[in-house]
């Protein structure tokens, strides 16, 4: 079946770095959502990319979706403490199904 | 709107039990997923509706495993009999049409089989 690759499993970064999440696939794919799912809670979702090469921005956070339409990536700027949770990318191939990744699992230190 | 409701939010049974998930999907969403989530594997589509009609159910372990979903407001998850590897987070989430997928999760039911 279907599957995306998602790089880190882990990170832990000083409050104020910044932080970096990677999606691949080795189909292509009409569309990729990303979801953010905070400590004992549930996914919920940030943004979905469908155009080559589109770049979407929510305040600190910078989602791209690459030329071939096979990778993706989300990137924050200046994390805060707010930002800890398990970002997940999830990849759409047509139908309304999706295959999420395994996520990133990201650690603030104040 | 409430979003999507499940319930129980917490479940503890004995192996060999029945287990029970319920939930209801945000008015208007004709999609319907159930997805298990463990440490070891992630978060792994079980089975999914449209317009209450099961569409792909490739995603469920084992015959122990099955779903209803007798009208658009209501869906189950039954387990029957419960072994403790079944042990995870239960989420149900739904999608409106023509969002391209847009996936609402509920809060999930956490099942310890003991």
């Amino acid at each position: 079946g279907q599957q995306v690759m998602q790089i880190p499993q882990y990170q832990h970064v000083q409050e104020g770095e910044d932080f970096t999440t990677y999606c691949n696939s080795s189909t292509t794919l009409s569309n990729i959502q990303w979801y953010k799912q905070r400590p004992g809670g549930h996914p919920v979702f940030l943004i979905q990319l469908v155009k080559s090469g589109e770049v979407k921005k929510q305040k600190r956070l910078t989602f791209q979706f690459g030329e071939a339409k096979k990778n993706s990536s989300l990137h924050i700027t200046a994390t805060q403490t707010t930002d800890v949770g398990t970002y997940f990318c999830a990849m759409g191939a047509g139908s309304y199904q999706l295959t999420f990744g395994k996520g990133t699992k990201l650690s603030v230190i104040p | 709107d409430a979003g999507v409701i499940q319930s129980p939010r917490h479940e503890v049974t004995e192996m060999g039990q029945e287990v029970t998930l319920r939930c209801k999907p945000i008015s208007g969403h004709d999609y319907l997923f159930w997805y298990r989530q463990t440490m070891m594997r992630g978060l792994e589509l079980l089975i999914y509706f449209n317009n209450n009609v099961p569409i792909d159910d490739s995603g469920m372990p084992e015959d122990r495993f099955s779903a209803k979903m007798p009208n658009a407001s209501f869906s189950t998850l039954k387990i029957q009999p419960s072994e403790p590897r079944d042990s995870a987070v239960y989420f149900c989430a739904s999608s409106l049409p023509g969002a391209r997928g847009i996936q609402y999760f509920g809060a999930g039911t956490r099942l310890s089989v003991l």
